[in-house]
Formats: structure tokens, sequence, C-alpha cells
């Protein structure tokens, strides 16, 4: 029982360059969520897929987009990457939004 | 917009003492949660206070939810190096969490 699962855990991309983050959870959870975490700022919701089939944005959605492949996996992807999306990026399941499963993080670097 | 204000934003503190921190809102949340942060890892889930004045304890952590659903507080009764760690509070409504930017603790032994 690996819980939620993250990669890749680190990377370094040029501006411009387009990228995906994989994420995958084995609870059997519906819900699953995207947050970036800088400092000072805690985390922020990029998007979150209530259910399979369905996502929603988030607090900050510009530049992203995400897709929910099946109930287990839930990827970000960055189209043209900025070096303002430098970032740990933070995926996350739950059966209820109150109680919320972290994936260790992968951490994004754009030159 | 709905926001959460963490105090302090770092601690310090000898192994022993107690310290409390804290989480304010001008909003009134269903629910908040605290989780805690270690380096390179992502948070976990301490606790959910969903009652006004609730006192939930978990070991030597107390955590309270005001009356008015708020604010909360976490309380440690002497803290242990282990205790060392980023705290964060969240709430929100529905799937859409937000989350304080969190008190960085740093207990020496």
């Amino acid at each position: 029982n690996a819980g939620v699962t993250q990669t890749p855990k680190f990377q370094v991309l040029k501006t411009g360059q387009s990228m995906t983050l994989q994420c995958a959870q084995d609870m059997n959870h519906n819900s699953m969520y995207w947050y970036r975490q800088d400092p000072g700022m805690g985390l922020r919701l990029i998007y979150y897929s209530a259910s399979e089939g369905t996502t929603d944005k988030g607090e900050v959605p510009n530049g992203y987009n995400v897709s929910r492949l099946n109930k287990r996996e839930f990827s970000l992807r960055l189209e043209s990457a900025a070096p303002s999306q430098t970032s740990v990026y933070f995926c996350a399941s739950s059966v209820r939004a109150e109680t919320q499963y972290f994936g260790p993080g992968t951490r994004l670097l754009v030159l | 917009t709905q926001l959460l204000e963490q105090s302090p934003q770092f601690l310090s503190i000898q192994e022993g003492e107690n310290l409390t921190v804290y989480c304010n809102s001008s909003s009134v949340f269903s629910s908040l949660q605290w989780y805690r942060q270690e380096p390179g890892e992502g948070p976990v889930l301490l606790v959910t206070v969903v009652t006004g004045g609730e006192v939930k304890k978990l070991k030597r952590l107390t955590f309270q939810f005001g009356d008015a659903r708020k604010d909360s507080s976490l309380h440690i009764t002497a803290a242990q190096p282990g205790d060392t760690g980023l705290y964060l509070c969240a709430g929100g409504e529905g799937f859409k969490t937000i989350f304080g930017a969190g008190t960085r603790l740093f207990v020496k032994a």
C-alpha cells in the first residue's frame, strides 16, 4: 500500500518547455488534488477532481492543465513553463475534503 | 475570499518547553484541519476540529476550535525534538481547501 505516489521527484526545465507531473493513489479515493507550495505562502490549490471524469479550477489554475486519467491517476501538465512556476508540487487524494493524504512532492525548477 | 493567518511564523524553543501556535480568520469555517509537514515530505493530517469550542487531544498536542469557528490553536506540552516541523492549518468550503502559511517549529535538544 504505497498511498500517494508522484513522479518525477525533481525536474529542471527551461522556459517554454512542457512537462507532465504524474500522480497515482492506491487508496480507492474518489477525489484528487494538485497544490503548489512556495516559501511563505503555504499550499495553494491549482486544480481538483471531485470524482473520476470531473475536474475543476482551484485558486491558481493559470498556466496548468489536468487530466483525471482514471480513478487512480491525476496528472498535471505545464504546456509552456515559466520561471514563476518554480515551486514544489503536491498531489493529494481523499474520501472527504477534510482528510487529505499527500504525496512526497515534485520539486520543479524553471530556468 | 477566505484567508487563514498563522502565528508565529517561526518558533525556536528548548526541549521540554510548552508552546501555542494560532490560526486565525475573519471567515467562519465548518471545520479546520491541522497538518504537520517535515522537510522533503508532504503534509500529514494531525486532526480535524468541527464543533465550535471543541477541544481535541493527541498525546502532548491539544487542539482547540474557537467558539465562533473562525480560529484555532495548537498547544504542545513538553515539546520534543521530534515535534520539529511545519504546522499548517487548513479549511474551506467543499473541495476548495485553503492553507495558512504555517508555523515553522524547531525544538532544540
